[in-house]
This record gives structure tokens, sequence and C-alpha cells, in this order.
């Protein structure tokens, strides 16, 4: 089964410093790879997939995230974070079952501050 | 478009008592799924379908009932709630497109069980 793990439970940084989210994954089989942020008080939305081709896949608000294979990672990264990045980041691997079962990792909360 | 709406936004509710979460989504997806969110724990699939008429077990199913009627309705129901069911519950809805496809999620709801 396939399983996430996300090593910092929270992340604290000043605004304008770049950030980077650790996301590892068990690799029993392919998978496709979401990362979906979490504002205060509100639902899940994607940020960023990577189902094929280039390792580095760029999602909305500047973030960006490397599949690295070898390493079983997909690691989340911003060069400059703002106020308004602070918020809950999930790491969730695709199954790989055919109906799409996503296994969320526990989250990372980044708090930016000024 | 809602997108998905989920009623209530929150709920106290008596141990022993039942209750139903309800979904509803405007956008004509075949599949829909019930996250329950815990602080530590991140998302944990309780039930999902990935059509009308049919549902299946996710990972943290006890407790819990679900139907589809319809394409646009999936409740979840607590037939006698405890402690332990305290959480945020997230609705969340796709077209399956073998893993690839993006979750849309609605806003949730808190349910406090006394």
């Amino acid at each position: 089964a396939q399983s996430v793990t996300q090593l910092d439970s929270q992340v604290p940084v000043f605004e304008e410093a770049p950030v980077e989210l650790r996301c590892n994954y068990s690799s029993s089989v392919s998978v496709y790879l979401f990362w979906y942020v979490q504002y205060p008080n509100q639902g899940l939305q994607l940020l960023l997939k990577y189902l094929s081709g280039s390792t580095l896949v760029k999602g909305i608000n500047g973030f960006e995230a490397e599949f690295n294979k070898s390493q079983t990672s997909f690691h989340l990264r911003k060069p400059s974070v703002h106020i308004s990045d602070t918020a809950e980041y999930f790491c969730a691997p695709e199954t790989g079952t055919g109906f799409q079962k996503l296994v969320f990792g526990t989250g990372t909360r980044l708090l930016v501050s000024p | 478009t809602a997108g998905i709406t989920q009623a209530p936004t929150s709920q106290i509710l008596a141990a022993g008592r039942s209750m139903t979460l309800r979904c509803t989504q405007d956008m004509r997806h075949n599949a829909m799924y019930w996250y329950r969110q815990d602080l530590g724990l991140g998302l944990r699939l309780i039930h999902y379908s990935n059509t009308a008429g049919t549902t299946g077990k996710g990972e943290v199913p006890d407790g819990y009932s679900v139907s589809r009627a319809n394409t646009d309705d999936f409740p979840l129901t607590l037939a006698s709630a405890v402690p332990s069911q305290t959480s945020v519950y997230f609705c969340a809805s796709t077209n399956p497109r073998g893993g690839q496809e993006t979750q849309y999620f609605g806003p949730g709801t808190r349910l406090l069980v006394l």
C-alpha cells in the first residue's frame, strides 16, 4: 500500500525567505503525485501535480516541486514566500489502482511572519 | 457555479444521536469522496463513490454510511455518533481520468460530538 511522510509538521519562516516542504512516499508502484493547500477555515485546493515528463513541476502562486524517483521524494519549494502563503500543505501520492484514491500526508503548516 | 456545497457548516451533536452530513456538487462529476481531517493525522478517506449507484469503503469507514442515489448528492450518515467522530469532514468530487484528475473540495463541516 502507498504511504507518504511529511517530515515537518510546522515550518516557520520570515516573509521573502525561501522555503522547502519535504515529502517522501513509498515506491511500490509508479505514481502520480499531488500537493494540495488548505488556507485557514477553507477546503483543500490543488497546488500542483506530477503526472509524467519533466521532473520539475510548477504550480500556482509561485510554488514548484521536484520529483526525485531515486529518493522517492516530491519536495515543494518557493523562492520567496508571502504572508498570504500561510496555510497547511498536504502531499498526496495516488495509489495507482485505477480509481483515484489519494493518500494524504499529515500536513505541514507553513507560518510566514513579517 | 457553486462547485461543492456542504451542510451544515458546523454542528454540536449528542453522543448516540444520528446525523446526516450533506454534500452536493454541480460539476456533474462522477466520483465523490468523504474525508475526515484530524489534527496530526491529515485527511483520511471514509467512503467514496465512483459513479451514481455505487459506493466503496475507504480507510476509516466504521460508524459511517453513504448513499449515491444520483450524480449530484453524496450524503454521509452517522447512525449513532460517538465522541471519536468529532472532526472536520470534507466532501470532494472529480471526474475519473485514471488517477491523474484533480479533486475539488467543499468548505467542510465541523462536527463536535459530546
